[in-house]
């Protein structure tokens, strides 16, 4: 079955404890991305990758970092995470490199920083 | 700050009634248009994309894109209560971005 997979799905930590959240598709596809959903501001593209060691910012990058290793894989790394990154987050992929193509969701991951 | 923007809603329409879900951007240089359905506490879910102006049609959903208006809608004929939930408008912004607007939640009364 085609998909976007995350994990963990659900996360309670603690301000300035480093965290990742793991992304993997097992669709081939070449572009990744990650966003954040918040009541009121919508989806927000944090950081996407358009192929393997190829990553770049979207609108809201601070206090995130990715990487982008093998093509399948896209973690969203936190270093120092604070409460305002207590949000719900969705990784997603799309065949192509570019912004011109249907994304597919993964099921996100809703992280509380207290 | 290039946007995305949707009336937030909550739009109500009675079961087989026709809604119509609008979206304007500003970003002129957009070539790409997509709709997503969002249910609540779950992923989203593309409904359809739309790159030319004018009409694309995919069962009871149909696409409408004006580039001179800078203007998207989706039209859902003969709605269901299995239709209600929050609908995403994307664009894809320069060669790489997507923005989202807030998205408008609908509901179909039975």
């Amino acid at each position: 079955e085609a998909q976007v997979t995350q994990n963990p799905r659900y996360l309670i930590t603690v301000t300035g404890k480093k965290l990742t959240v793991t992304c993997s598709q097992n669709m081939n596809h070449e572009y990744m991305s990650w966003y954040r959903q918040d009541p009121g501001l919508g989806l927000r593209q944090i950081y996407y990758s358009m192929n393997v060691e190829v990553t770049d910012k979207g609108d809201v990058p601070e206090g995130y970092k990715v990487s982008r290793k093998e093509k399948r894989n896209f973690p969203l790394i936190l270093e120092s995470p604070s409460p305002n990154q207590t949000s719900l987050y969705f990784c997603a992929s799309s065949v192509g490199t570019g912004s011109n193509q249907p994304q597919h969701f993964g099921d996100g991951t809703r992280l509380s920083i207290l | 700050q290039k946007e995305v923007e949707q009336n937030s809603g909550p739009l109500s329409v009675p079961e087989g009634a026709i809604a119509s879900l609008n979206c304007t951007y500003s970003d002129r240089g957009s070539q790409s248009f997509f709709w997503y359905r969002q249910y609540s506490g779950k992923s989203p879910e593309l409904i359809m994309f739309i790159y030319s102006n004018g009409d694309k049609e995919d069962g009871r959903f149909t696409a409408q894109l004006n580039k001179a208006s800078q203007y998207v809608s989706l039209l859902i004929r003969d709605s269901q209560p299995s239709d209600s939930a929050t609908y995403l408008c994307a664009v894809g912004s320069g060669t790489y971005k997507y923005i989202f607007g807030t998205g408008t939640r609908l509901k179909v009364l039975a």
